[in-house]
């Protein structure tokens, strides 16, 4: 049973930098093919891909805010981390992180989502 | 960066009724197209993968067609749990991934 659950701090302050921790079961980052991403999606409005890492340490990142981002793993934890730098108010936003395999279209399974709330 | 426009931005339909969603893509992507459902709440559910195929689990009333830049969700009679948005997404120049803007089907 696959299974993410994302973590971090609820509230953070405008410049801040923001740590959010996926947590995984069910499957291995280690195993060929596998990928984990992070998406974001402020209240109200659409989804959008952040970064992904996948079985081989590649790291790949959106282009709008890739001077923001930092993806990482920690394969004995089953863990994927994500930070962004430089925090702002329009960053508020439900982040999820979700598997997709590297030999398919779609992301299978997905966390439950944490609300980051950017605010002075 | 491939853009996808979904249309319309909201449709609204009464159950029992054929639900048509559509997502159009700048360029090509071949069949890399997937489409997920979202409820209020909640994170979004895949429905479709590589165009055509549904996921696991999901009814047989959801059906996805299409390829290169145009595609199709069908939903031949709708139930009342099918009130949601509904996104499609691209993985063709991987792994610049992304979404479009949603469709919000609304019970009339």
């Amino acid at each position: 049973q696959v299974t993410l659950r994302e973590s971090g701090p609820a509230l953070v302050k405008p410049t801040q930098t923001l740590t959010l921790t996926c947590t995984f079961s069910g499957f291995s980052l280690s195993t060929s093919g596998m990928c984990v991403s992070w998406i974001r999606q402020p209240p109200g409005k659409a989804l959008e891909w952040l970064a992904l890492i996948d079985w081989d340490d590649d790291k790949y990142y959106s282009t709008s805010l890739k001077t923001r981002l930092t993806i990482s793993k920690d394969t004995s934890k089953n863990q994927v981390v994500l930070t962004m730098t430089n925090m702002d108010p329009v960053d508020t936003a439900t982040y999820y992180c979700a598997r997709i395999l590297d030999s398919s279209s779609a992301f299978d399974y997905w966390g439950q989502g944490t609300l980051v709330t950017v605010s002075s | 960066e491939i853009v996808l426009t979904q249309s319309p931005a909201t449709l609204s339909l009464s159950p029992g009724e054929r639900a048509t969603l559509s997502c159009r893509a700048s360029q090509s992507v071949s069949s890399y197209l997937a489409w997920y459902q979202q409820k209020p709440g909640q994170a979004p559910r895949l429905l479709i993968y590589d165009a055509s195929n549904r996921a696991t689990g999901i009814p047989a009333r959801f059906s996805g067609s299409g390829s290169g830049t145009d595609f199709t969700l069908t939903i031949s009679s709708l139930e009342p749990e099918d009130f949601a948005v509904y996104y499609c997404q691209q993985r063709s120049n991987w792994p610049q991934i992304t979404f479009g803007q949603g469709t919000r089907l609304e019970i009339k």
